[in-house]
């Protein structure tokens, strides 16, 4: 019973290059959501996704950023043009319905932009 | 608006000692409360979590966590520590909703 994949664990990109981070979420499992956490810092919500359609995205900065999470494979955070300060830990969970019951994280993607 | 404050950015503790981690919350609605560990270089662990009932909630590896909404605090104690409990915790709080508000982490290292 896999839990949440995310892929890769380590992502390293030059400045102004794309990066592109997956999540898998739990069998059975339709509600995704990302979070980002900065160097010492707590996480913090980016975005929430079901299949086809993203639900709140009220985290994601405005610019350069964008997720989905298709009908068919995983979810996708996609970071256009990437500058130093998106370096970070990009974590994923995923829940089969609302989060009241805790969320299952992946073991997160760690970006470093050089 | 929530917030989640944890006091004490680093906690040490000899093993075989009470290990206590503060969390208090701030919430306008009843609070949905959470503490996850993370080990280095992994994902976040449910340790246990409170949403309505028993105000005493027990979680894994021996740890519990008592909701005090008089205090509007929620803090984690295990009566011994262990070695494999050094760690970095991060207490959050949710309204029932998907967005939780999560804490800035304590890091616990455990004595020999």
């Amino acid at each position: 019973n896999a839990g949440v994949m995310q892929n890769p664990r380590h992502l390293v990109r030059r400045r102004g290059q794309e990066a592109r981070l997956r999540c898998s979420p739990m069998k059975g499992h339709s509600h995704v959501y990302w979070y980002r956490q900065l160097p010492e810092e707590g996480l913090k919500f980016m975005v929430y996704l079901q299949k086809e359609n993203i639900i709140d995205e009220s985290g994601m900065p405005k610019e350069r950023f964008s997720a989905e999470f298709p009908k068919e494979g995983p979810s996708i955070l996609r970071i256009q043009q990437v500058v130093r300060g998106d370096s970070a830990a990009y974590f994923c969970a995923s829940s089969p319905e609302g989060p009241q019951y805790g969320y299952t994280f992946g073991s997160g993607t760690r970006l470093t932009v050089v | 608006a929530q917030s989640v404050t944890q006091l004490g950015s680093h906690v040490s503790v000899s093993e075989g000692a009470l290990v206590l981690l503060r969390c208090n919350y701030s919430s306008s609605v009843p609070p949905y409360l959470f503490w996850y560990v993370q080990y280095p270089n992994q994902g976040l662990q449910l340790l246990l979590k409170y949403t309505t009932g028993a105000t005493l909630v027990k979680g894994i590896n021996g740890f519990e966590a008592e909701f005090k909404k008089s205090e509007t605090s929620f803090h984690l104690t295990k009566p011994s520590a262990h070695m494999s409990d050094a760690a970095e915790y991060f207490c959050a709080v949710s309204s029932g909703t998907y967005k939780y508000i999560f804490g800035t982490g304590t890091r616990l290292k455990v004595l020999a």
